[in-house]
């Protein structure tokens, strides 16, 4: 079965300053890593993915994550964080090659706050 | 604009009451997933189809049922509500290789 840990609940950061969500997982094989965004009483929004290749991602809005397969992490990294970061955010992993496997499980989310 | 399309936005039901959530995309996309969002969990999948004619169960599939009649609609029914099924429900559906494309939500309360 495959799992992700966010272990972090909360995450507060000045505005300017790099931010860091944390994201672990667990799967059978190779990992298909996402990360999604949401914002208040909106869908999730896809912000980067690693399959294969770089272990650095870059992705929208500036934020990329390092996938590091010794440690099975994949955090999601911004240089300078704004305000309008602030948001609650989701990791989520499937086996790839996925075959008919192609859902998705997610962690339980980290709420982001950049403050000015 | 393409997407997903999620109805009722939100909905307030008595317990017992039988309730269908709806789910339309217009991306043809083969897979199609429900989850459910609660504090602190996460989401959770419910069921999943990976094509059309096709479904499973996913991590808390009990009290939910789906069925996948065409490639665009997804329903998921309620069969008779209760108020653990309180939660924010979320529709989403990809392509072999891509991530997911997310509705934005039902809001249910069962009282």
């Amino acid at each position: 079965a495959q799992s992700v840990a966010q272990p972090e609940d909360q995450v507060n950061v000045a505005e300017g300053n790099p931010l860091t969500v944390k994201c672990t997982y667990s799967v059978s094989g190779n990992p298909y890593l996402f990360w999604y965004v949401q914002y208040p009483n909106r869908g999730l929004q896809f912000l980067l993915k690693y399959i294969t290749g770089d272990n650095l991602v870059k992705g929208s809005y500036g934020f990329e994550a390092e996938f590091n397969k010794s440690q099975t992490s994949f955090h999601l990294k911004k240089p300078s964080a704004l305000v309008s970061d602030s948001a609650l955010y989701f990791c989520a992993v499937r086996p790839f090659p996925s075959g008919s496997a192609r859902q998705l499980t997610f962690g339980s989310g980290t709420q982001l706050t950049v403050l000015p | 604009i393409a997407g997903i399309t999620q109805a009722p936005t939100s909905q307030i039901l008595a317990a017992g009451r039988r309730m269908t959530l709806r789910c339309t995309q217009d991306m043809r996309h083969n897979a199609m997933y429900w989850y459910r969002q609660d504090l602190g969990l996460g989401l959770r999948l419910i069921h999943y189809s990976n094509t059309a004619g096709t479904t499973g169960k996913g991590e808390v599939p009990d009290g939910y049922s789906v069925s996948r009649a065409n490639t665009d609609d997804f329903p998921l029914t309620l069969a008779s509500a209760v108020p653990s099924q309180t939660s924010v429900y979320f529709c989403a559906s990809s392509e072999s290789g891509s991530g997911y494309t997310f509705g934005s939500g039902t809001r249910l309360t069962v009282v």
